[in-house]
């Protein structure tokens, strides 16, 4: 049983294109959470949602539109796909929305933009 | 503004050889997490430091938070070639409203056999 689970693993696109990754996660957690990992292995949080509501909405582009259909769920969708958003997005979760509590990633959505 | 920082960015060590990263935060941490993340996959939770001073073991794993609690350190003892990795820390954001969790930048073991 995956924890945190993400579809597709792979994603190749052209630019332009319009492209979304979905995020489940059925340990009952509160807090869900996007981060972008670049090749220089920075994670970058991206956007937190809790109990559905959207809490961080970090510096990103308005491409870039996050959905919480319910608590379980944090589903990314990108407009215009460009260059510059090749990358491994992961999807997390944590049981509160608290610094304190530890994160579980999903495996990731290497995202290629050609 | 806050940061986070980790050293080294890289290191090789040949297997049997200890391996210590250091974390050093801009300002005091509530709390500091680690996270190791293998080649190709995701971040795993380690552990995480609460009390200034505090050490935590993890068989050949030893977390140690400072007692200014603006710094942290992972020791592994006789590494092994399961040790591969990016070693991350990760520690509250102190300036914003509301919780967000900084990780630092990583650092990234290799362990020749």
């Amino acid at each position: 049983d995956t924890a945190v689970s993400q579809t597709p693993k792979y994603l190749v696109t052209q630019m332009g294109n319009d492209k979304s990754i979905k995020c489940e996660q059925n340990l009952g957690h509160d807090t869900m959470y996007w981060y972008k990992q670049d090749s220089k292995k920075f994670l970058k949080i991206m956007f937190s949602y809790n109990n559905k509501e959207l809490i961080i909405n970090e510096t990103v582009p308005n491409r870039f539109s996050p959905k919480s259909p319910d608590k379980a769920h944090l589903n990314l969708h990108i407009n215009s796909l460009e260059l510059g958003d090749s990358a491994v997005y992961f999807c997390a979760s944590s049981q509160r929305l608290q610094s304190s509590y530890e994160q579980y990633f999903g495996p990731g959505t290497r995202l290629t933009v050609t | 503004g806050q940061q986070v920082m980790q050293i080294p960015q890289y290191q090789h060590v040949q297997e049997g050889e200890d391996f210590t990263t250091y974390c050093n935060s801009s300002t005091t941490l509530s709390n500091i997490q680690w996270y190791k993340q293998r080649p190709g996959g995701h971040p795993v939770f380690l552990i995480q430091l609460v009390k200034s001073g505090e050490v935590k073991k993890q068989k050949r794993l030893t977390f140690q938070f400072g007692e200014a609690k603006k710094n942290s350190s992972l020791h592994i003892t006789a590494t092994q070639t399961t040790d591969v990795g990016t070693y991350f820390c990760a520690g509250p954001s102190m300036k914003t409203s509301y919780d967000k969790v900084i990780f630092g930048p990583g650092t990234s073991l290799s362990v020749i056999p």
